[in-house]
């Protein structure tokens, strides 16, 4: 299946600093989804968009769903350690058909 | 909160033992699946499910195959473990009327 586009693969960053990452697609989706997924565990959803154009937060987090509909950025702000992980992005034009990006490791030094 | 759960966390089996992973969830969602996760391939889909009994081949099915006896329970079958299927298995499901899907905590199979 199709695997979307995700950059930067991988961050290292120090505490307190903002992070962007980004994932692009060759197909339009109506949805974007983006998710966090910590070492050993399953992906937990961070926030779902469903309009293009659409800026939706969840405390630090701010996800954007690009106008083109093929793309959505993710911003994480005045990073903590605990933010550590690996976060994914998926798009969806159904409810039983997902594709999901390549992920995007952070790390934070404290 | 949505909540799949994955019966085991860790399991070890050897070549060409029979291996059931169980999932459920408790959203009364139509669709479930079973994802393989491997470092650098990201998620595939080995089969997803749309109602009770019903099935559909994923991106990877050989070597799985799944059973759907009640809506909330979704199992994934290794018929015969092999080495090559050692990896983190994810079950997750979806609304029919919404465009989200919720994962479980996932399955980390060693096939030895």
């Amino acid at each position: 299946g199709q695997q979307l586009n995700q950059s930067p693969q991988s961050m290292f960053i120090q505490e307190g600093e903002d992070v962007s990452m980004n994932c692009t697609s060759s197909s339009i989706f109506n949805t974007w989804l983006w998710y966090k997924q910590d070492p050993g565990e399953g992906p937990v959803l961070l926030i779902a968009l469903y309009k293009a154009g659409e800026l939706t937060s969840n405390g630090r987090l701010t996800a954007q769903f690009g106008i083109t509909r093929k793309d959505s950025f993710l911003n994480i702000s005045a990073s903590i350690p605990s933010d550590v992980g690996i976060y994914f992005c998926a798009g969806t034009n159904t409810g039983n058909q997902f594709y999901f990006g390549t992920g995007t490791s952070l790390t934070v030094i404290p | 909160d949505v909540k799949v759960t994955q019966s085991s966390r860790y399991l070890v089996k050897r070549t060409g033992e029979k291996v059931f992973l169980e999932c459920v969830q408790d959203m009364d969602h139509e669709n479930m699946f079973w994802y393989r996760q491997d470092p650098g391939l990201g998620l595939r889909l080995i089969y997803f499910s749309y109602d009770v009994k019903m099935k559909e081949k994923g991106d990877i099915p050989e070597g799985y195959s799944v059973s759907r006896e009640k809506k909330e329970r979704f199992s994934l079958i290794l018929e015969s473990a092999s080495t090559n299927q050692t990896s983190m298995y994810l079950c997750a499901s979806s609304p029919v009327s919404g465009n989200t899907i919720y994962f479980g905590e996932g399955s980390w199979l060693t096939v030895v």
